[in-house]
This record gives C-alpha cells, sequence and structure tokens, in this order.
C-alpha cells in the first residue's frame, strides 16, 4: 500500500489564489521530504528540500516567497504555492525520505490554474 | 550541466521486441541507481535497483556501469503493459538523500 500520501490530487484555481498541497507520510516518520514539478514531456525537477523543524532548501530558480514550505511535524508537509499564475500549472509530487535508498512519493496533484 | 541524462524517445516497438534504454550521470560520488517506471499522469514507481553486477528481474536487465557513469535498462518480449515512461534515478547522500532524475523515455509497444 502507499507510505506516502499527497492531496489533493487535482486542483483548479483562478489566477492569484493560493493553493495548498499536503504530503503525508503514512506509517513511518520523514524528517526529510522532497518537492519535485514535472511540466508535460519534461523529467522531475527537484524543487526543495523541506526539513522537520527548520526552514526548507530551496533549489536554484526556485522562489522561496512563491512556494511556501512548512514541515510542521515528522508526517506532514506543505507546499502553497501562492499567487499562482498559469504558468504554475503543473504536476506536483513529493517524496518522503524512509532513510533507505528507494524514494517513496506521493500519488502527484495537478495543478491547473486558469 | 544535467545530472542525468537520458535518450526520451519515443521508442515505438511491436509486442514481442527487445529495447534498451540507456542513461549516463554526471556525479561520479552518487551512490544507489534504480529505474523507475511512471504511467500517465501518475506517480513515479520503482521499477528495479541498478547494481554493478547487473541484475534481472524476469524480462527486464539493469546494468550499472561505474566507470562509464553509465547505466542501461534491457526489457525483452515487451507487452503491451510496458508502454509507459522510464526513468533513470541516481542517489546521491549530500546533504540530504537526494533523488536526481533523467527525462525519462517513451515507451510504446504496439499491438
Amino acid at each position: 500500500g502507499a507510505v506516502v500520501s499527497q492531496h489533493p490530487s487535482w486542483v483548479i484555481c483562478k489566477s492569484g489564489t493560493s493553493v495548498k498541497i499536503e504530503c503525508r507520510s503514512l506509517d513511518f516518520q520523514a524528517t526529510t521530504m522532497f518537492w519535485y514539478r514535472q511540466f508535460p514531456k519534461q523529467s522531475l525537477m527537484l524543487m526543495a528540500t523541506s526539513n522537520e523543524g527548520s526552514k526548507a532548501t530551496y533549489e536554484q530558480g526556485v522562489e522561496k516567497d512563491k512556494f511556501l514550505i512548512n514541515h510542521a511535524s515528522l508526517t506532514l508537509s506543505t507546499l502553497t504555492v501562492t499567487s499562482a499564475h498559469p504558468e504554475d500549472s503543473s504536476f506536483y509530487i513529493c517524496s518522503a525520505d524512509r532513510g533507505i535508498t528507494e524514494a517513496f512519493f506521493g500519488q502527484g496533484t495537478r495543478l491547473t490554474v486558469v | 550541466r544535467k545530472e542525468v541524462e537520458q535518450d526520451p524517445g519515443p521508442f515505438n516497438v511491436p509486442e514481442g521486441a527487445t529495447v534498451a534504454f540507456n542513461c549516463t550521470y554526471s556525479n561520479s560520488a552518487s551512490q544507489s541507481f534504480f529505474w523507475y517506471r511512471q504511467d500517465c499522469r501518475k506517480e513515479p514507481k520503482l521499477l528495479m535497483s541498478v547494481y554493478s553486477s547487473g541484475n534481472e528481474d524476469g524480462r527486464f536487465t539493469a546494468q550499472l556501469n561505474r566507470a562509464s557513469q553509465y547505466i542501461s535498462l534491457l526489457i525483452r518480449d515487451s507487452k503491451l503493459s510496458d508502454s509507459a515512461t522510464y526513468l533513470c534515478v541516481v542517489n546521491f547522500k549530500g546533504t540530504g538523500n537526494q533523488f536526481y532524475f533523467g527525462t525519462g523515455t517513451s515507451l510504446t509497444v504496439i499491438p
């Protein structure tokens, strides 16, 4: 069964609004979670590394004020896309670090900004 | 320079064919290697890990060449259900357990 749950699986929002995506580790504690973005026909690109109890580490070119990450507990990280615009429409996927090499992914969130 | 380079394809092959995908990675300190499968609009799922000694799982064979920083995946006797995008993934334990993805290779198996 799934070990990482991501919600919602899809969302449509108006331009200028904010959208929150949740990523939960189901049967383990994850001090580190990762957020990826995937545009059509492109690979997953790491956006940021979310660390429980501390600030997230953002990859170069990712605006930290636009993509707010909160990792307040060992089982939950949230990504908030603030003031979303059509160019933010993408497939967002989280993964949780279980301390082993295999990556466990959430089901992904398809965001469409209209 | 990308961490992981992959031929995006697409590969369109008939049922029963053998198809091979290749991938190169740039960081010689990379520690673990994988092939993931991603179906359209779904999250990636682990297909198999890749070891220097080579490993086989049914119709799938993966190989790693550390000297050349090269990873391969061979699919024999292709099935329609093999149609998907195959992602080459490299793991590096730097400041965290980070994974780097290739662009993916699209495979369509044709009846």
